[in-house]
């Protein structure tokens, strides 16, 4: 199957600071998205991105398809920010399951 | 975005009986919805497919007569967990998919299920 690996694994950073988060994936796929775990486990929809480039307030992403990687960009974090964040990917167009990455666990300190 | 409900939030039961779990597309139609388990500082790993009128299918070592799927409906599905023992406390959560631009899953708040 399909193999997802996010980079860093952990990412420890100050308040105010920026990030990059990457997805890199083992073969082509038709949907990639990007979650953030809050503490409580649920898992809130940061971008719906096969391809092209995003951006929603502070967060953007760019996934790069024919190259089989994804970036999530944070620019001045917040506290509010700190959790794990997934990448997912489904080679079918909805009706197949999601892989899901490694994962990156966020940690941003006041 | 589109709204994926599931109850409970979090349970407790003892080792032998059984929980239910439900999972419903609010604002749409879901033919199919998925099933997940994540472990403590783990990934989410599917554990089946629930599929509108039909058998589930399972992944691989996921045992379907101790995860009983049913998708009764085209905005329900349920999770049962049979027989419950320590080892099937875990985070379960279920996702389904809004078709619009494009086809992207919404999850559930997820089930802390604790076998005690």
């Amino acid at each position: 199957g399909i193999q997802v690996e996010q980079s860093p694994p952990d990412l420890i950073l100050q308040e105010g600071a920026n990030s990059t988060l990457r997805c890199n994936f083992s073969d082509s796929v038709n949907n990639l998205q990007w979650f953030h775990q809050n503490p409580w486990g649920q898992l809130i929809n940061l971008f719906y991105i096969p391809s092209g480039t995003k951006q929603n307030g502070r967060l953007s992403a760019t996934t790069v398809a024919t190259e089989r990687y994804s970036l999530l960009y944070i620019s001045s974090s917040q506290t509010t920010d700190s959790g794990v964040y997934f990448c997912a990917v489904e080679r079918g167009f909805g009706n197949e399951k999601l892989t899901f990455g490694t994962g990156t666990r966020l940690t941003i300190i006041p | 975005g589109a709204v994926v409900s599931q109850h409970p939030s979090r349970v407790i039961c003892k080792s032998g009986t059984s929980v239910k779990i439900e999972c419903r597309s609010l604002d749409f139609q879901a033919t199919t919805m998925f099933w997940y388990r994540q472990f403590p500082k783990q990934s989410l790993m599917l554990m089946a497919t629930s599929n509108e009128g039909s058998k589930a299918t399972y992944e691989q070592g996921v045992e379907k007569d101790k995860f009983l799927i049913n998708h009764a409906s085209l905005t329900l599905s349920t999770l049962t967990v049979t027989s419950a023992h320590p080892e099937d406390s875990s985070f379960y959560i279920c996702s389904a998919t809004k078709r619009g631009t494009g086809a992207e899953a919404f999850f559930g708040q997820g089930t802390r299920l604790t076998v005690v």
